[in-house]
């Protein structure tokens, strides 16, 4: 069956980076993209961006442009997600998301970071 | 920036029918947009109900039902039950990126 599974919850200092990673299985890894989505305490979703699994190209909301970066292994069928010079209000969670044919349908249990001083 | 609106709250009765909307800046909302719709539940990861629309996953329960009305994306819950209760968000497909709506949060009273 299909699994996402996220890493464990981080607490950053302002400025710092984080480093997430989302082990996917029960399917053909690059035959599907991954996306990451992230909701702040109480807020809604927020789409950031996507790797395509079968290139290693990778596509950015503009908001995150420049400050994100999406990576896989195809070695571990791993996807990892890092965010650059961390703010307070990078306070989410974090989720990783599976979509084939525009449709998202396994998502991740989701990795809390924490920003703060 | 495209924005996508959902109503912000609806409240239903147990039995009763309720449609969500999920509307965009740019214009009417078409196949072309692959609106997507989840369920979340506080503490949950999102879970799936429908892509492209109208296409519902195998774990959909059938009394919800996806559609295009008017210019919108809709979501019809059909005898709403009290589990139901949770945020609803859509996700729209516009020039190379995704659009979530800020939600509706359903009510079942």
């Amino acid at each position: 069956q299909v699994q996402v599974v996220q890493s464990g919850a981080e607490m950053k200092k302002p400025g710092a980076s984080v480093k997430l990673s989302c082990k996917t299985s029960g399917y053909s890894f690059t035959s599907y993209y991954v996306h990451w989505v992230r909701q702040a305490p109480g807020q809604g979703l927020e789409w950031m961006g996507m790797i395509i699994t079968h290139s290693g190209g990778a596509v950015y909301a503009q908001k995150f442009q420049g400050r994100a970066s999406m990576t896989r292994d195809t070695s571990t069928s791993t996807q990892y997600m890092e965010l650059n010079t961390l703010r307070p209000d990078d306070t989410a969670v974090y989720f990783c998301v599976r979509v084939g044919y525009n449709a998202f349908d396994y998502w991740g249990q989701g990795t809390l970071v924490v920003v703060s001083s | 920036q495209t924005v996508v609106t959902q109503e912000p709250s609806l409240t239903v009765s147990p039995g009763g029918t309720v449609t969500l909307t999920c509307a965009s800046s740019t214009g009417a909302v078409t196949t072309d947009y692959f609106p997507n719709w989840f369920q979340q539940k506080p503490g949950q990861a999102p879970r799936a109900l429908f892509y492209s629309a109208t296409t519902r996953y195998s774990w959909t329960p059938a009394r919800f039902s996806g559609s295009l009305i008017g210019d919108k994306a809709a979501l019809t819950l059909s005898g709403v039950q009290p589990e139901d209760e949770a945020e609803y968000f859509c996700l729209l497909y516009y020039r190379g990126a995704w659009v979530f709506g800020g939600g509706t949060k359903l009510t079942v009273l």
